[in-house]
């Protein structure tokens, strides 16, 4: 199975902050690779496929880059609503797999 | 507007066979680019894929959960079954059901939207 690790464990930040979640691959996925939101109490949403492709409605605060093994979230300005957590996961091959989750506090 | 809803028996027994139902509106399983996935979360755990089927009937199975899974489709009801055979406290999650879209000709692919989840319970 193809792991997926996210970094930070944890991440602390306020309105306002730029925010980085790191996401790599244990072997090259190459784009294959979406993030979704989640919050407490609700169903994950969608918020970049294919690595850096923003979903619509999504606002634009989130980008995404990265290819093979090493990925990145980016918040340009953290909003209230942006609290959460992230999950990365690929779909390169199977058994599809998540992150492990970063929350945002 | 595309939904998708989980339901099912919210308390098993161990041992017992649990089958959840996703029904969905605002797309067919006709399509050759959409198919519906089954993914769980254990309380305040991460994320975990279980099955997929697709709009030709293929299915994928978690190979972690394999010989316990079974999933099906109705595509005249809009509706894709999950069975999971002889449950186990670990498998107390919330179960959620999704579309996976799957984007031609680069066949890069992601679940959305997600239905809200039915959280199953496994006690005695």
């Amino acid at each position: 199975d193809i792991q997926m690790t996210q970094s930070p464990s944890s991440l602390s930040a306020s309105v306002g902050d730029r925010v980085t979640i790191t996401c790599r691959a244990s072997q090259s996925i190459s784009r294959y690779l979406n993030w979704y939101q989640q919050k407490p109490g609700q169903a994950p949403k969608l918020l970049i496929y294919a690595a850096f492709s923003l979903q619509s409605g999504v606002p634009s605060r989130f980008s995404a880059s990265g290819s093979g093994t090493d990925f990145t979230l980016t918040i340009s300005s953290l909003q209230p609503e942006d609290f959460a957590t992230y999950y990365c996961q690929q779909s390169y091959t199977f058994p599809w797999t998540f992150g492990q989750g970063i929350k945002v506090e | 507007q595309i939904t998708l809803k989980e339901s099912g028996p919210t308390l098993v027994k161990p041992t017992q066979t649990l089958t959840l139902t996703c029904t969905f509106s605002g797309f067919s399983l006709n399509n050759n680019s959409l198919s519906v996935g089954w993914i769980r979360q254990p309380p305040g755990k991460a994320l975990e894929w279980l099955a997929l089927i697709y709009w030709n009937d293929d299915k994928r199975y978690s190979p972690s959960l394999m010989g316990r899974l079974t999933i099906t489709k109705n595509s005249s009801k809009n509706q894709v079954v999950l069975t999971m055979t002889n449950m186990d406290p670990v498998d107390t999650a919330t179960y959620y059901c999704a579309r996976r879209v799957r984007r031609f000709p680069d066949h890069t692919n992601w679940f959305d939207p997600w239905g809200q989840g039915t959280l199953v319970t496994v006690s005695s």
